[in-house]
């Protein structure tokens, strides 16, 4: 069965702290997607992640893949309380579908 | 300009009648979806359509009936609404990597 797992499924941080999602999926797949979701708002694409290696950085968050590791991180630095939200991870399958992790809520506290 | 946008944003309905939410996209993509969010937030795909074709198809009631007239349009029908079927529902369209685009959400509530 095809599987994404989240790590962990909610966090409370502190502003000014470092922390790291992770993100393992079941599949070959070189094709991982980060979403952020506010509460009662749509779905926002953060990054795409489409080779072994890939890294990309966007203000404090930085996600990154390892395909043979078969996971996925999305690292936040210095935390700000404007970054509370639940992320989401999906890997992309062979057909291009998305399957999802049941997302991780991050509260982070001034 | 909004680039998926669905209507209505809110729908409260009594168990057993027929509703429809309708989607728009303008961004030219093919792939269209349908999802549904339940209330831990748990998404869960329901259809997929790629220039008007229907090529997911999860399982789902039949009483969820989608129907795309066009590529920037794909309309989801629901008939004999249920209890369960409370959630929020979202369009969304896609570029050929994959990553998905989607619409501002659905609350359907039933009593």
């Amino acid at each position: 069965e095809l599987k994404v797992e989240q790590n962990p499924l909610f966090l409370s941080m502190q502003e000014g702290k470092n922390y790291t999602i992770y993100c393992n999926y079941s599949t070959t797949s070189d094709r991982l997607y980060w979403y952020r979701q506010d509460p009662g708002k749509s779905l926002e694409s953060l990054f795409v992640l489409l080779s072994n290696g890939a890294v990309k950085q966007e203000g404090r968050l930085m996600a990154s893949l390892d395909t043979k590791a078969r996971l996925s991180t999305l690292h936040i630095t210095a935390a700000v309380h404007d970054l509370s939200a639940t992320y989401f991870c999906a890997e992309g399958d062979s057909n291009y579908q998305l399957i999802w992790g049941a997302g991780t809520k991050l509260i982070i506290k001034p | 300009d909004t680039a998926v946008s669905q209507t209505p944003k809110y729908l409260v309905t009594q168990m057993g009648n027929d509703k429809s939410i309708k989607c728009e996209q303008n961004l030219g993509h093919d792939t269209m979806y349908w999802y549904k969010q339940d209330s831990k937030k748990f998404l869960k795909i329901m259809f997929s359509y790629n220039n008007k074709e229907l090529i997911i198809n999860e399982t789902v009631p039949n009483r969820f009936s989608p129907k795309s007239p066009d590529k920037a349009h794909l309309n989801l029908h629901i008939n004999s609404l249920e209890l369960g079927d409370s959630a929020v529902y979202f369009c969304a369209s896609s570029l050929q990597t994959g990553e998905l685009f989607f619409g501002e959400g659905s609350r359907l509530t039933v009593l």
